[in-house]
Parts: structure tokens; C-alpha cells; sequence
């Protein structure tokens, strides 16, 4: 059974925090996302990777940092936690352009 | 710019009733369309994907979704609702390089016994 992993459920981290949340997938996939998932915003793309060491911004980006060093882990990285992060993060991996992301089960993050 | 909009953030339909969710893109080029499923507190799970091969999808859980190019909608139907299917579904869109895949504000749907 395919998988991502996500090594926290659930995160409570005081502000001003640098925070690391770990994916790890065992697919062999070249394609690895961070999403954050807000109430009524949905899904928003905050970084991705498409190869080791290679990474593009999403669309909100700010405030947030990421690293793959090797191809099955991607972390995303908050430098300096605020309580506007307080968020669901989910990891996703994807083979290709045409195939589906399969997801992580997610990490609560809680800012105080 | 690439968008996807679901219309409707909660919709309720009685057990044994027509689900419909709407979803609607925006796209300079041809897409990719998927249809997500996100059970509470679980991460989310492909349906089903339209990848240009046949204009009707059908997915698991009986679900299944039409492409109509001229409408540029997506909309996921299943025949008969069933308590199982309460769940928060998103619609989503890949239709630039990179992977950059555009996901909609999601549709909750309740099931009335």
C-alpha cells in the first residue's frame, strides 16, 4: 500500500518558534507538495519539489521555508512561527503530471 | 490564470437521494480534472481523474464526473447517497507544467437518514 507520512498529527509550538514538519513517501515519486488547508480557502499550494534539491514557491509562500535533501523527504519549515500559521498542513506526492497526488494524513499546527 | 471554483460550500441531500457537486475551471490550455474525498481528520483521496481519454469518469464509491469542454465544468454525480459519503470533496486541476495543481474551496456534504 502506497504511502505518505507525516510525522506529526497533531503540533502546538509557542510563537516565535522555528518549526519542522517532516513527509516522507515510499513511491519513488518525483513530485512532492506542502499544502496548507484552511476552512473555506480549501487547499493552498505553499511549496513544492520536483527533484532532490530542486523547489519552486507556491502561491503563498511567505514565512515559510522548505528542504529536500533526499528523494523520499520533504520538510517544511516555519522560521519564525505566528498564529497566523495555526493551519492543517498536508504533505502530497505525485509521479507525473497526469497522475494523482496521494496525500498525507496531515498535521494540526497550533500557534500560541 | 488557472482557477477552479465549486459552487456551494455545503450541500445536503437525503440518504438514497442524487448527489451533485459543482465544479467549474479555467484553463488557456487543456487540464487534467480530479476529484478528491476528504474523510474528517484523514488526508485526502483520489475519486477519480480526467486525463482526456473519455469525457465520462467513473470513479470509486460509485461516484463519477462528466468533462464538458463547453460548459468548462466538471460536476461529480453519484445515483444514491449513502451516510458514508458525508465527506468534504474537492475539485482540482492541473493544467500548467511543474505540477502546479489548483484546488477548489471544497464542497462538505451532509447525508440526511
Amino acid at each position: 500500500d502506497v504511502k505518505v507520512t507525516q510525522s506529526s498529527r497533531y503540533l502546538v509550538k509557542r510563537t516565535g518558534e522555528k518549526v519542522f514538519l517532516e513527509c516522507v513517501q515510499d513511491m519513488d515519486h518525483e513530485n512532492m507538495f506542502w499544502y496548507r488547508q484552511d476552512p473555506g480557502l480549501g487547499l493552498r499550494l505553499i511549496y513544492f519539489s520536483y527533484d532532490v534539491k530542486m523547489k519552486e514557491k507556491g502561491d503563498i509562500p511567505e514565512g515559510y521555508s522548505v528542504s529536500r535533501e533526499k528523494k523520499e523527504r520533504f520538510s517544511l519549515i516555519l522560521e519564525s512561527a505566528s498564529t497566523n500559521q495555526t493551519s492543517m498542513y498536508l504533505c502530497a506526492s505525485s509521479f507525473d503530471v497526469n497522475t494523482e497526488a496521494f496525500f498525507g494524513q496531515g498535521t494540526r499546527l497550533t500557534v500560541v | 490564470a488557472q482557477s477552479v471554483t465549486q459552487l456551494g460550500s455545503h450541500v445536503s441531500v437525503s440518504e438514497g437521494a442524487l448527489v451533485l457537486l459543482r465544479c467549474n475551471y479555467s484553463s488557456s490550455v487543456p487540464p487534467y480534472l480530479f476529484w478528491y474525498v476528504q474523510y474528517p481528520n484523514q488526508g485526502l483521496q483520489l475519486l477519480l481523474k480526467y486525463t482526456s481519454a473519455a469525457t465520462l469518469v467513473k470513479g470509486i464509491n460509485g461516484f463519477e464526473a462528466e468533462f464538458k469542454k463547453s460548459e468548462t465544468s466538471f460536476h461529480l454525480t453519484k445515483p444514491s447517497a449513502h451516510m458514508s459519503d458525508a465527506a468534504e470533496y474537492f475539485c482540482a486541476m492541473n493544467s500548467g507544467g511543474y505540477q502546479k495543481v489548483t484546488f477548489g474551496t471544497g464542497t462538505k456534504l451532509q447525508v440526511i437518514p
